[in-house]
């Protein structure tokens, strides 16, 4: 299986901050690679596919890029409700589809 | 707007099965596949495999190979995971989602059902 590995695993940030989470796969994945959040008790709710498109009604300081093996998620000016849980995705192997252990952003 | 919604929690003994269901409404079911993602208490996401109705046949991740089975219903736009010899680590609220992608297992998953919380326990 394509082991996805995310760091940091917990990261403490204050509201305007610009926080990176980094997802990196144990091979190349093309673009292959979604980002998801999620809140507790909440179901994930996608936030960017295909590495870097921008998913329908997501405020727009969320982005994506990379390529291969090595993704970013950046959020350019934390807002309160983006506090939660990020989970980065790769679906190139489609008979074993994995999720990075994720990470945890929380309040500083 | 899709919309999956799924059963409600279920309470197992060791040894059994549990059969969650998953219907969709407000678009297209059969074309789209239907994937199963587990969650642990604390834990991370965890996908057990998906299948594309119209096709019928499921893939599952090699873990749980044997021991789940994914089925869909086209006429009642449902899918269901039933998942058997049930332990204490299975223990999770167990997701439905569904694939971006008409006709291919690949892709994003979006939107997901709300979640049924499976207690395995004595």
């Amino acid at each position: 299986d394509i082991q996805m590995t995310q760091s940091p695993s917990s990261l403490s940030a204050s509201v305007g901050d610009r926080v990176t989470i980094t997802c990196r796969a144990s091979q190349s994945i093309s673009s292959y690679l979604n980002w998801y959040q999620q809140k507790p008790g909440k179901a994930p709710k996608l936030l960017i596919y295909a590495a870097s498109s921008l998913q329908s009604g997501v405020p727009s300081r969320f982005s994506g890029s990379g390529s291969g093996t090595d993704f970013t998620l950046t959020i350019s000016s934390l807002q309160p409700e983006d506090f939660a849980t990020y989970y980065c995705q790769q679906s190139y192997s489609t008979l074993a589809i994995t999720f990075g252990q994720g990470t945890r952003l929380e309040i500083k | 707007q899709v919309q999956l919604v799924q059963s409600g929690a279920e309470v197992k003994k060791p040894g059994s099965s549990v059969k969650v269901s998953c219907k969709a409404s407000g678009g297209t079911f059969s074309s789209y596949a239907i994937s199963w993602v587990r969650q642990a208490p604390g834990q991370g996401l965890e996908w057990m495999g998906g299948i594309i109705p119209i096709f019928g046949t499921a893939n599952y991740a090699q873990k749980f190979q044997g021991r789940v089975t994914i089925t869909a219903d086209e006429s009642t736009s449902t899918a269901y995971m039933e998942l058997s010899s049930l332990r204490s680590e299975d223990t999770a609220v167990y997701y439905c989602a569904r694939g971006a992608v008409a006709g291919r297992m690949e892709g994003w998953f979006d939107p997901w059902g709300q979640g049924t919380l499976v207690t395995v326990s004595s």
